[in-house]
């Protein structure tokens, strides 16, 4: 598509429940990236893809949060067992390379109650 | 590692014109990003520098200054929508993504 399309746009779930989010990025583009931003505060980098393979995932908190982007499918962000810090925006983006303009998904709203 | 740092908040008037720092420290440069958050919405793209000088994109320009690690984004004829976020993000010629810094916070009042 022309645009990167998130999933859903709210998600709530109670504290150790797991939570699953879907990123598609604009057709043609190689890297996804995953950015989790709290209350308007900094961007923070998670984890990045160029097509299906694990480019850089230094930001990850290995321990709950996992993430893939399998062929012909939307990328995924899971957390598993989510506690109340986790409440965040979680952008995803997409580009043509890894040092160039990302776009930006709208965005999925994490509440964990 | 990288560094950027620019101010939390800033205030202006509508039809004044407003500059918005931004410094970094990185290891290997290649690029620097300007994007536009609105409250609730998805950063959009704003500029790119990569060489030193100034871009001049409608109302908003951008200046980078390699040496000096600076950069700065311009904003005349402020109006009202202008009020958001405004993120600096840098690239690194290594294999690392872009790093955003915290964000300028501007409200333009009238």
């Amino acid at each position: 598509g022309e645009e990167v399309a998130q999933t859903p746009k709210h998600l709530v779930r109670g504290e150790g429940q797991k939570a699953k989010l879907y990123c598609a990025p604009i057709k043609g583009h190689s890297y996804v990236f995953w950015y989790q931003q709290v209350l308007k505060n900094e961007f923070k980098f998670l984890i990045s893809f160029q097509n299906e393979n694990v480019f850089d995932e230094t930001g990850m908190p290995k321990e709950r949060f996992s993430a893939k982007c399998l062929p012909n499918s939307p990328c995924s962000l899971e957390i598993q067992a989510t506690k109340l810090e986790d409440s965040a925006v979680y952008f995803c983006a997409s580009s043509l390379r890894q040092d160039n303009e990302q776009f930006f998904g709208p965005g999925t709203r994490l509440t964990v109650l | 590692g990288q560094n950027i740092d620019q101010p939390t908040e800033m205030t202006a008037t509508e039809g004044a014109i407003v500059q918005i720092n931004c410094t970094y420290q990185t290891s290997g440069f290649n690029g620097l990003f300007w994007y536009q958050q609105h409250a609730g919405e998805a950063p959009t793209f704003l500029s790119y520098n990569v060489l030193d000088g100034l871009e001049e994109k409608g109302r908003f320009s951008s200046f980078l200054s390699r040496s000096k690690g600076y950069s700065y984004l311009l904003l005349k004829e402020l109006q009202m929508k202008d009020s958001a976020s405004y993120l600096c993000a840098v690239g690194n010629s290594g294999n690392t993504p872009l790093v955003f810094g915290k964000g300028t916070r501007l409200s333009v009042i009238a």
